[in-house]
């Protein structure tokens, strides 16, 4: 079984500045998605990037960046320039490449955007 | 483009009750997945309907049960609650063609059991 793993319960950062949430996950599979979302108080999930574990590539969107290393089975997300609209909980997820698209969550990382 | 809607938004139910969430896909998605995420935890699996049958299930007892209408709403019925049935439980659809095609979530419905 698939097996999500976010270390960080809690993080800050200045606003302007950097910050970088881990996650590592474990599967047997070579070809599968990893996600990152964003859950504020309206209590949505709200998807900030994806990856395709077959892309070397690590993806971007924005301000939000990953770090994807495939061999490690890890998966971060780097936020630039910190906004307050940033603050929420952070969510690492896994889900396959076939059959149902069920997704795996960490236990999310709470992120705090210091003025 | 209408996103997922979730009704009721808050509910208190006492133990033993049954409970009915409901929840209506986003436009042009066939697939309804249902979620339950305690307070601290991360969202968990409850099961997927694809073309009203039943896709696959979570870890839940026989007391989560579902069903999935022609027009891709779905609902969630608990049955017999107990007071760990508290939770948000999260609705996202999606097109059946995978994550390629998006997979949307409500804002869930708040079940608390008193």
């Amino acid at each position: 079984a698939q097996t999500v793993t976010q270390s960080q319960p809690e993080m800050s950062v200045q606003e302007a500045e950097t910050v970088t949430l881990s996650c590592t996950y474990d599967t047997s599979e070579s070809d599968y998605y990893l996600f990152w979302y964003k859950q504020p108080p309206s209590r949505q999930m709200i998807l900030v990037i994806r990856q395709e574990a077959y892309k070397q590539q690590n993806a971007t969107e924005n301000r939000f960046s990953v770090n994807f290393q495939k061999a490690a089975k890890s998966f971060s997300l780097k936020i630039s320039d910190s906004q307050l609209g940033d603050a929420a909980m952070y969510f690492c997820a896994y889900g396959p490449n076939f059959g149902n698209e069920k997704l795996t969550f960490g236990t999310g990382t709470r992120l705090t955007i210091i003025p | 483009e209408t996103g997922v809607t979730q009704s009721p938004t808050h509910l208190i139910k006492t133990r033993g009750q049954q409970v009915t969430l409901r929840c209506s896909s986003q436009s042009g998605h066939n697939t309804v997945s249902w979620y339950q995420q305690a307070l601290g935890q991360g969202p968990q699996f409850i099961f997927q309907y694809y073309r009203e049958e039943e896709n696959g299930r979570g870890n839940f007892p026989p007391r989560f049960s579902g069903l999935q209408f022609p027009n891709y709403s779905s609902e969630l019925n608990v049955n017999a609650l107990e007071l760990d049935d508290s939770a948000l439980y999260l609705c996202a659809s999606s097109a059946r063609t995978g994550f390629n095609y998006g997979y949307t979530f409500g804002s869930g419905t708040r079940l608390t059991v008193v």
